[in-house]
């Protein structure tokens, strides 16, 4: 089965930093992955996706996100953070049936001034 | 556009009660998906319909029932509130065509059972 796992509950970093947030996944054939995030209160919102292509990808907002399938790893990056990036990050895989996604646990980014 | 709109925003049950929860895209989507999202454990998928007509089990069915009353329309039903339906539960939709996997999502309803 898809799955992706990400392994920090929480990430800090200061504003200005460079930031990552971590996925791994674990899928048969091609994955199609996806990062999402979402703002206190609110619903998530589509940042970017890898299909094919490029392994760096660019998304909404100044993300982006390297695909490494050796390490097979979908990492979530910014080289200049903001305190309004605080959020909570989603990694997603899309399932077998191209019907649905398979989400991970989330990880929580706090950006400090 | 609206996009993918949830009703109530909010809702307290108490344990046996039923309701509702309204679902609708203005997207011309053809797929839609209920989730809820509890603390720690991400989005679980309850139900989704891949197209009209059509609804699925997900990962967590159990306690739930749904309608996809149109292509528009998707909603979610608690027969018998139990208090570990106590989550926030999101909507989402998705243009079933070429490469557009990505989902996407409503405010959310908080829901309280008591």
């Amino acid at each position: 089965a898809q799955s992706v796992a990400q392994p920090e509950d929480q990430v800090n970093v200061a504003e200005g930093n460079p930031l990552t947030v971590k996925c791994t996944y674990s899928v048969s054939g091609n994955p199609y992955l996806f990062w999402y995030v979402q703002y206190p209160n609110r619903g998530l919102q589509f940042l970017l996706k890898y299909i094919t292509g490029d392994n760096l990808v660019k998304g909404s907002y100044g993300f982006e996100a390297e695909f490494n399938k050796s390490q097979t790893s979908f990492h979530l990056k910014k080289p200049s953070a903001l305190v309004s990036d605080s959020a909570l990050y989603f990694c997603a895989v899309r399932d077998m049936d191209g019907n649905k996604l398979v989400f991970g646990a989330g990880t929580i980014l706090r950006v400090k001034s | 556009n609206a996009g993918v709109t949830q009703t109530p925003k909010f809702q307290v049950l108490k344990t046996g009660q039923s309701m509702t929860l309204q679902c609708a895209q203005d997207m011309n989507h053809n797929s839609m998906y209920w989730y809820r999202q509890d603390p720690g454990m991400g989005l679980r998928l309850i139900y989704y319909s891949a197209s009209e007509g059509t609804t699925d089990k997900g990962e967590v069915p159990n306690g739930y029932n749904v309608s996809r009353l149109n292509k528009r329309e998707f909603s979610l039903r608690l027969e018998s509130a139990a208090p570990s339906q106590t989550s926030v539960y999101f909507c989402a939709s998705r243009e079933k065509a070429g490469s557009s996997y990505e989902q996407y999502f409503g405010p959310g309803t908080r829901l309280t059972v008591t």
